[in-house]
């Protein structure tokens, strides 16, 4: 079955402490993974697609990775406005164009 | 203006009432979503459009009707309104890619008493 799993559930960072959320997942053939960040009472905001194994892309302070089997978000000395929830997200079964969402990780940073 | 817009974007309603959640796009795109999201459980597809004529029911449709008045509009309906349909209720629109990424809008936070 495929399967996004995220982790950890909640990251609570000082502000310029460095850390990295997991996105890993089940899905055979992976013909792309997506983050996307999401503010309290918005819609998620498109971020990366990543395409294939060794892929990397950054966007001021994040940079998102790609393995066969897992996508890392790294945020580098993040500041308060940093903080929302991230989604990664996965095309499922044989049809393209739908995603399966993981559940998030919510990342909070203190000033 | 926004690419995506929900209207409306708060609703409060009483179980059994007929509730329907519109939404509109001027990106151009052909496809069109349906998503409900919940603590803890993230994103789930409800219905999904790949033009007028395509509707696709999407993991979690029971209790929900769809319709695709143009390419730019796209309806969802709750018939009869129950409280475990209480959620945010996001729609999306995806570009002609094959994995192109889809655009969401800002959501309706529906709640039904």
């Amino acid at each position: 079955e495929d399967q996004v799993t995220q982790s950890p559930e909640a990251l609570r960072l000082q502000e310029g402490e460095s850390s990295s959320l997991n996105c890993s997942y089940t899905v055979s053939g992976l013909r792309g993974l997506f983050w996307y960040r999401q503010d309290p009472g918005k819609g998620p905001e498109f971020l990366f697609t990543l395409y294939s194994a060794g892929e990397e892309k950054e966007k001021e302070r994040l940079k998102a990775t790609l393995t066969k089997k897992e996508s890392f978000l790294h945020i580098t000395a993040p500041k308060p406005e940093d903080s929302a929830t991230y989604l990664c997200a996965v095309p499922i079964g044989s049809n393209d164009y739908k995603l399966s969402f993981g559940a998030g990780t919510t990342v909070t940073v203190r000033a | 203006d926004a690419d995506v817009t929900q209207t409306p974007r708060n609703r409060i309603t009483k179980t059994g009432k007929r509730i329907m959640l519109e939404c509109s796009q001027t990106k151009g795109h052909d496809r069109m979503y349906w998503y409900r999201q919940d603590p803890g459980l993230g994103l789930r597809l409800i219905y999904y459009s790949f033009d007028v004529k395509d509707i696709n029911k999407g993991e979690i449709s029971d209790g929900y009707s769809v319709s695709r008045q143009a390419q730019a509009k796209f309806s969802l309906s709750l018939e009869s309104a129950i409280p475990n349909q209480t959620a945010l209720y996001f729609c999306a629109t995806g570009g002609q890619g094959l994995t192109d990424t889809q655009y969401f809008g800002p959501g309706t936070r529906l709640t039904v008493l």
